[in-house]
């Protein structure tokens, strides 16, 4: 089974960070961990994904523990516009994205 | 650079009605998939082309026939609508493999009456 499970609702005050979690105790060596993110009304986009060590770009950090079981994303400073569905996904290797229900991240003013 | 571009971006049928949507992508990426999306509900997989001339299942196939055009274009059809298929459908793309992130297009509304 390649399900995640994650957290079905947080909050955030602007301006403050925001770690969202995800479990995948399941995972094996090949799998890679993807975030995405829908914004109301549009198609999901990416946000980053990792294998095994942390990993850093332009819009979040991921964390990764170290069995590899859960992982988290980091939005280091949240702002309106990060409000959000965000999809943690495991990739299979030669499999293809499964979408849960993800977190809705709401940020407060 | 357009990405992934659906059309329509909304339709309205009447069931039994057969309608297609069509899907195109500029960055010559090999797989391409469509995706439904509920209300208050994650994105479930239709029908994806891991590359040209191939097409497979998804996890709610039925009621749907897709055709990988060419590397480019990959379609979505309708043959007869239900109800049951009123969501919002969305056309991805990427470069197979652990690591290719996903491309989506805007989304088709599409409402069965």
């Amino acid at each position: 089974d390649a399900k995640t499970t994650q957290p079905n609702s947080m909050e955030s005050n602007e301006e403050e960070p925001v770690h969202l979690p995800c479990n995948h105790s399941t995972i094996s060596g090949t799998d890679y961990i993807h975030w995405y993110r829908q914004l109301p009304s549009q198609g999901p986009e990416y946000v980053i994904h990792g294998l095994t060590s942390n990993v850093n770009n332009r819009m979040a950090s991921l964390a990764i523990a170290e069995d590899r079981k859960s992982s988290t994303l980091i939005l280091h400073r949240a702002t309106l516009r990060d409000a959000a569905v965000y999809y943690c996904i495991r990739l299979l290797l030669g499999q293809n994205f499964v979408f849960g229900p993800g977190t809705r991240l709401s940020v407060l003013p | 650079n357009a990405g992934v571009t659906q059309t329509p971006k909304f339709q309205v049928l009447k069931t039994g009605q057969s309608m297609t949507l069509q899907c195109a992508q500029d960055m010559n990426h090999n797989s391409m998939y469509w995706y439904r999306q509920d209300p208050g509900m994650g994105l479930r997989l239709i029908y994806y082309s891991a590359s040209e001339g191939t097409t497979d299942k998804g996890e709610v196939p039925n009621g749907y026939n897709v055709s990988r055009l060419n590397k480019r274009e990959f379609s979505l059809r309708l043959e007869s609508a239900a109800p049951s298929q009123t969501s919002v459908y969305f056309c991805a793309s990427r470069v197979w493999g652990n690591t290719g992130e996903l491309f989506f297009g805007e989304g088709s509304r599409l409402t069965v009456l």
